[in-house]
């Protein structure tokens, strides 16, 4: 099982700001078959990016993924008010897909 | 626009069966696997059992192997999972999740509202 830990596990930043959000993965992920995901509370998660840097359809391009390998990183580059949620990595590079933990990014 | 739409939650004593649906909409349903994910508190979300586009194959998560059975009914563009042995672990909400191809190691792109299980005494 891969695990993926992310980083940091609350960031707090004011509108405008640039977020940087962290995923680490246990070990090598297969095609840099990773995705990430916004959650807001009482919703679903929504798809923001796969294949580690590609923005799912209608995605603003504030939204960027970069990395590879283990290390992978989701980065927002001016918070809009509508961002603030709770943002989760998940790996497919392998038939058991795997989840992080999630990093909350709340308002300052 | 795609449209996923859970039902069958609610509460079950430990040892019991529930069995859920997700009604799927605005999309070929048969072109897509398809896939539950469950969402605790405590263990964050975890895939649990996908079904590929033809029905044909089948994969489930350990902690639910042999208690849980996902199911497709394409005439009715609709997909089960069928829950026995309930245990209060098992307690979450649960995601119907449409995979992005026919097979099931690809990214969820599309997710359901959710709907609460509860094992409890």
């Amino acid at each position: 099982e891969i695990v993926l830990t992310q980083s940091p596990g609350t960031l707090s930043l004011s509108p405008g700001e640039r977020a940087t959000l962290s995923c680490r993965a246990s070990q090598n992920i297969r095609n840099n078959y990773l995705a990430w995901f916004q959650q807001k509370p009482g919703q679903a998660p929504r798809l923001l990016i796969y294949g580690a840097s590609i923005r799912a359809t209608g995605i603003p391009d504030r939204f960027s993924g970069s990395g590879s390998g283990t290390d992978f990183t989701l980065t927002i580059s001016r918070l809009e008010p509508e961002d603030f949620a709770v943002f989760y990595c998940q790996q497919y590079g392998t038939s058991l897909r795997t989840f992080g933990q999630g990093t909350n990014v709340e308002i300052k | 626009e795609v449209q996923l739409v859970e039902s069958g939650g609610g509460l079950v004593q430990p040892g019991g069966s529930l069995r859920l649906s997700c009604a799927a909409s605005g999309f070929t349903f048969t072109s897509y696997a398809m896939s539950w994910v469950r969402q605790t508190p405590g263990k964050g979300l975890e895939w649990i059992s996908s079904i590929s586009a033809t029905g044909v194959t089948t994969s489930s998560a350990d902690s639910v192997k042999g208690r849980f059975t996902i199911s497709r009914d394409d005439s009715k563009h609709t997909l089960f999972l069928q829950m026995n042995s309930l245990r209060a672990e098992d307690s979450a909400v649960y995601y119907c999740a449409k995979d992005s191809s026919a097979w099931f190691e690809d990214y969820f792109d599309h997710w359901g509202q959710g709907i609460l299980v509860t094992v409890s005494s």
